[in-house]
């Protein structure tokens, strides 16, 4: 099983649709970001949390929410889907620990497609 | 603003050959992260460089970090087709673990 799961995997829905993409994880780490993956553009940050009472936005968090229900669990909602919306979603984890390397630890993706 | 731009952005060779991505980024940085990104799936840490002149190595391919140039390298050598794959590069501050800035990412086919 992935240590870093996301639900659901693919997704097609309306505009002005509310959506929730779901993130699951089981390595311990206090560290959830939600990223963003758009062709050509690399992967973006939306939201990050380094504890459950912590929640802070990234680059492009407007139409974005989240929440952290426990430290294994950050959810990204949609409040009012539109179609720049269509992109693949990833969840990450990272645990600073004695090295703090920072490396991000990733999920397999939601794919969600606003029409 | 912390940019990370990638070169080449897509890549065709042939099996055997060598060749080198480039990751360039704008600001300070002490901590660069190689990626890979097979069609349709997660990303998978390759490399984590964390000082100046860092170089790491896993089989066919080989990182390596200037800091001062703001510049990182990811080397192939001898090329196989299971290469095949999108690879970024991400930069990030030691003050901000884990939000790294990405690059576009570097498509490699790799031909038999």
């Amino acid at each position: 099983d992935a240590d870093v799961t996301q639900t659901p995997r693919n997704r097609i829905t309306k505009t002005g649709k509310r959506i929730m993409l779901e993130c699951s994880q089981t390595k311990g780490h206090d560290r959830m970001y939600w990223y963003r993956q758009d062709p050509g553009l690399g992967l973006r940050l939306i939201y990050y949390s380094f504890d459950v009472k912590d929640i802070n936005k990234g680059e492009i968090s407007d139409g974005y929410s989240v929440s952290r229900q426990a430290q294994a669990k950050f959810s990204l909602s949609l409040e009012s889907a539109i179609p720049n919306q269509t992109a693949l979603y990833f969840c990450a984890t990272s645990d600073p620990g004695p090295d703090n390397t920072g490396e991000l630890f990733f999920g397999e993706g939601s794919r969600l497609t606003v029409l | 603003e912390l940019k990370v731009e990638q070169n080449p952005l897509f890549l065709s060779m042939q099996e055997g050959k060598n060749y080198t991505i480039y990751c360039n980024y704008s600001t300070t940085s002490d901590r660069l992260y190689w990626y890979r990104q097979d069609p349709g799936k997660s990303l998978e840490s390759l490399f984590v460089l964390l000082s100046n002149g860092a170089v790491k190595q896993e089989g066919r391919l080989m990182a390596s970090l200037d800091t001062k140039a703001r510049l990182s390298t990811l080397h192939i050598t001898a090329a196989v087709h299971d290469l095949s794959a999108t690879y970024f590069c991400a930069v990030g501050r030691s003050s901000n673990t884990g939000k790294l800035i990405f690059g576009q990412g570097t498509t490699l086919q790799v031909k038999p």
